[in-house]
């Protein structure tokens, strides 16, 4: 149980096309789920966190309006880079938390973002 | 703000040894501690979750152990193994601002030789 997928698991983009990345909880239901990015050969770091019927948090330094998020149900979040530029390919990963409890959550296999 | 570190960033040993990964964290006020895997271009695989009432989990040939005054902990990895070569990370929750997210250190490169 507890399963996370995201999709895609890897795409190719053109400067200045959007890219949309879903994150789902498969077999829970997820009131928060989470976005980080990861660098090559560095560790993860939170970008923001999603509530399920609400407006996104963002951490600090990360742009809202170039990183859109959008939890419209308690199985599915979408990540939406928009305008991509190079300096956005990453590798991004979704968490999802049990509704119900505070500190367990279940990570996406990731999505391999490479933007041409 | 909470700072998680891991030492060493890289380790090499051959097939058998036993070994020990280091975490530590500055703020001791921590409601758990977890490791996690990380297998090159993957995603993350939950090793061992430590809650901040236990001293140590053990699965399999791992042992994680938590010491919240000392803000560290370690991750023991008996007999190690080729597939057992891999980024393994240590993460503690954030605050409720972030909804209890996770805050990673950078990581240990692990690579067991045959």
């Amino acid at each position: 149980g507890a399963v996370v997928s995201q999709h895609p698991s890897w795409v190719i983009c053109k400067s200045g096309t959007s890219v949309k990345i879903e994150c789902r909880s498969l077999d829970f239901q997820a009131t928060t789920m989470f976005w980080y990015r990861q660098f090559p050969k560095k560790s993860l770091m939170l970008m923001a966190t999603s509530n399920e019927g609400s407006k996104a948090t963002y951490e600090q330094g990360v742009e809202k309006d170039k990183f859109l998020i959008n939890h419209a149900s308690l199985t599915l979040s979408t990540l939406t880079v928009t305008s991509a530029h190079p300096e956005d390919s990453s590798f991004y990963i979704c968490s999802a938390r049990v509704s119900g409890t505070y500190y367990e959550q279940y990570f996406g296999p990731g999505t391999r973002l490479t933007v041409t | 703000k909470q700072e998680v570190t891991q030492i060493p960033a890289a380790l090499s040993v051959p097939e058998g040894e036993n070994l020990v990964l280091n975490c530590s964290f500055t703020d001791s006020a921590i409601y758990n501690l977890q490791w996690f895997r990380q297998d090159p271009g993957k995603g993350l695989t939950s090793l061992l979750l430590i809650q901040s009432s236990q001293r140590e989990q053990t699965s399999g040939r791992l042992n994680a152990s938590l010491d919240k005054s000392s803000g560290r902990s370690t991750l023991y990895i008996a007999a190690s193994q080729p597939g057992d070569s891999a980024t393994y990370l240590c993460a503690v929750p954030m605050n409720s601002n972030s909804g209890y997210a996770l805050n990673f250190g950078k990581g240990t490169s692990l690579l067991v030789t045959p």
